[in-house]
């Protein structure tokens, strides 16, 4: 079983949608990293938290630290927001380096 | 703002050749790591540098190795290339306390081994 599981792997939405990706991890950790990786292959850092919320325009991350689960929420989806969301940890035990998981593909279609 | 550059883009080697895939970046940054990327998978950890002239192995370090002669550089080496090597690569730096620092990528190196 991997340490940072996500679901679901794929997801198809219409635009405006509500969207949720879910992240569990097994391990004890420092912080918890959202990423987005662009159909082109770039990879950017969405949000880095150890604890409650963050938002930023139409994406929020939330994280429960005693349930090791954490989302990521897009509210008024758009096809631009088409790309992989993935999700990584740091590890207590492991300073900077990160565990991912293996990604959401998600399309939101016009 | 360059933040981290990886060269080639893409590359195909034969197999038992060798390459340097470069990585530089201009953040001042003390962390840099190596990642690969197969299909399906999440990003491995191939090696990692907290400074200059100090590396570490990370979860796939076999057939690669690395260098940190410098802050702004991070060459990523393979001696024999092997087609479990295609995968596509990248780079990443963070700032010194770099758990709680988010990571900066390359645009990634896509690297076919036939």
């Amino acid at each position: 079983k991997n340490e940072v599981e996500q679901s679901p792997q794929n997801l198809t939405a219409q635009e405006g949608e509500f969207i949720t990706i879910n992240c569990s991890y097994s391990v004890g950790i420092s912080a918890l990293h959202w990423l987005q990786q662009h159909p082109g292959g770039g990879i950017v850092s969405l949000f880095m938290l150890s604890s409650g919320k963050k938002k930023h325009g139409r994406l929020i991350a939330t994280i429960n630290i005693q349930e090791k689960h954490s989302s990521l929420h897009i509210t008024a989806s758009h096809p631009r927001d088409s790309a992989v969301y993935i999700c990584a940890v740091s590890r207590e035990t492991s300073g900077s380096r990160l565990t991912f998981g293996e990604g959401t593909q998600l399309t939101v279609n016009p | 703002n360059a933040g981290v550059t990886q060269t080639p883009k893409f590359r195909i080697l034969k197999i038992g050749q060798s390459m340097t895939l470069q990585c530089a970046q201009d953040m001042n940054h003390n962390y840099m790591y190596w990642y690969r990327q197969d299909p399906g998978m999440g990003l491995k950890l191939i090696y990692y540098s907290v400074g200059a002239g100090i590396t570490d192995k990370g979860e796939v370090p076999n057939g690669y190795n690395v260098s940190r002669s410098t802050t702004e550089d991070f060459p990523l080496r393979l001696e024999l290339a092997a087609p479990s090597q295609t995968s596509v690569y990248f780079c990443a730096s963070s700032p010194a306390g770099g758990h709680s620092r988010p990571q900066h990528f390359g645009d990634g190196t896509r690297l076919s081994i036939l």
